[in-house]
């Protein structure tokens, strides 16, 4: 069955770069998606790529997809302390939009 | 820019009780979704809505749920006789055609 999959905790440091990655099992995937969650709030939709794509880059973020791994990856240039959160990566599971999602990643940046 | 609101923030409900839960998506939005996520669990689909029908639905989704779009605004979730493992956030979605979707800040519903 569908299933994304992701590492539960990630410490960097201020200004360093941080790497989330995502493993995703259904291959019929169309777009895959990164959502950010912090402490209270709702699911803020940071970037996604379309499953034809290698790469995305949108300012400090970059998005690499492996699709013969099905390997996802969120880098964040330049963390900084308001990037504390938890990260979220979904896959549209079907034509309807369905959403399967990830565990969530617990980033902490500390000065 | 748009955003999709969930009223209430925080609603708090005696087991057994029924609770509707609300939300307002994207006013040029057509598809619409209800999530929910338990404390420390991952987020769950329940329900998928288009054109004034459900479109897909999740084994979580049972007859204890329904969902209305009742005047073309509003997409509300009902729950019936709510258990104590309803107890979770719950977030409503909306998008436009082969758009990402659109999460509000969710309802925490809490089941006494």
């Amino acid at each position: 069955g569908e299933d994304v999959e992701q590492s539960l905790f990630l410490s960097v440091r201020e200004g360093d770069s941080s790497v989330i990655n995502c493993t995703y099992t259904d291959s019929s995937s169309t777009y895959l998606y990164w959502y950010k969650q912090e402490p209270g709030a709702g699911l803020q939709l940071l970037t996604y790529i379309f499953s034809n794509m290698d790469m995305k880059q949108d300012q400090r973020l970059t998005v690499l997809l492996n699709k013969k791994d099905k390997h996802l990856s969120l880098r964040i240039a330049d963390t900084q302390t308001g990037d504390s959160a938890i990260y979220f990566c979904a896959e549209r599971a079907d034509s309807w939009g369905k959403f399967q999602f990830g565990a969530g990643t617990q980033v902490v940046v500390t000065p | 820019e748009p955003e999709v609101t969930q009223t209430p923030s925080h609603q708090v409900t005696q087991m057994g009780q029924e609770v509707i839960l609300r939300c307002v998506p994207i006013s040029n939005h057509l598809y619409f979704y209800w999530y929910r996520q338990i404390l420390g669990q991952k987020v769950e689909f329940l329900v998928s809505f288009y054109n004034n029908e459900i479109s897909e639905k999740s084994e979580i989704f049972d007859d204890q749920f329904s969902v209305e779009r009742p005047d073309g605004s509003n997409f509300t979730l009902k729950i019936r006789s709510t258990k104590l493992e309803d107890s979770a956030m719950y977030f409503c979605a909306s998008r436009a055609a082969d758009q990402p979707q659109h999460f509000g800040d969710g309802t925490r519903l809490s089941i006494l």
